[in-house]
């Protein structure tokens, strides 16, 4: 059975600074990942899609890798502004089945 | 249209009536799926169209829960007999595919209130 599990659950930093966070998958046998941000009452919004052949993906001042061997996937936030404040999810296709499943997020606070 | 669609935004209920919510996929998406969040919990799976085949219902929490997909387009998400439990945002993705390489888009969900 597929998990996902993200780490930390929560992080606060000063603005400005260069962040990790964590996402990993217990089964490696994954078609992509997807990252996605989510605003306090809001929907989901798609950040980066990785397939399984890939190793990374870069959109603005976000990167997203994948290492499937070992279960893990990073999104590095650069210079972060108090904007990028927002829970992070990250997600992974059940097996052939194609439904989600979603880690429980990062809560990310960029304080001013 | 351009993105994934739901209505009502806002619902509130009261116990024991049911309810509809609505999503409007992306046009040419295949894939539809339905989730649920609720307050301070993660994205729990309910069920996925895909094409003309049936649907996989492996998510839905009870037989009070119920959906279709009319015409490989717009969804509808029954819950009949709602309960205080039922509370929570409810969220719609479509995708081009049922896997292998496509990413979801997801709308902004129905917020239900049961009181």
């Amino acid at each position: 059975k597929q998990e996902v599990t993200q780490i930390p659950a929560a992080l606060s930093v000063p603005e400005g600074e260069n962040l990790v966070l964590n996402c990993s998958f217990t089964d490696s046998a994954i078609y992509n990942l997807q990252w996605f941000r989510q605003d306090p009452g809001k929907g989901l919004t798609s950040l980066l899609l990785i397939q399984s052949s890939q190793r990374e993906q870069t959109s603005g001042r976000l990167n997203a890798s994948l290492d499937k061997s070992s279960g893990r996937s990073t999104l590095y936030i650069a210079a972060s502004q108090p904007g990028d404040s927002a829970t992070y999810l990250c997600a992974v296709p059940k097996g052939s089945q194609g439904n989600l499943i979603f880690g429980k997020g990062t809560k990310l606070s960029v304080k001013p | 249209g351009a993105g994934v669609s739901q209505s009502p935004s806002n619902k509130v209920t009261e116990k024991g009536k049911d309810v509809e919510l609505r999503c409007d996929p992306i046009s040419g998406h295949t894939a539809l799926y339905w989730y649920r969040q609720s307050l301070g919990q993660g994205l729990e799976f309910l069920i996925y169209f895909q094409g003309n085949s049936a649907p996989d219902k492996s998510g839905l929490p009870s037989d009070r829960f119920s959906a279709e997909r009319t015409g490989g387009s717009v969804s509808t998400l029954t819950i009949q007999r709602t309960q205080q439990e039922d509370s929570a945002v409810y969220l719609c993705a479509s995708s081009l595919a049922l896997q292998g390489g496509y990413g979801y888009t997801f709308g902004s969900g129905t917020r239900l209130t049961v009181v």
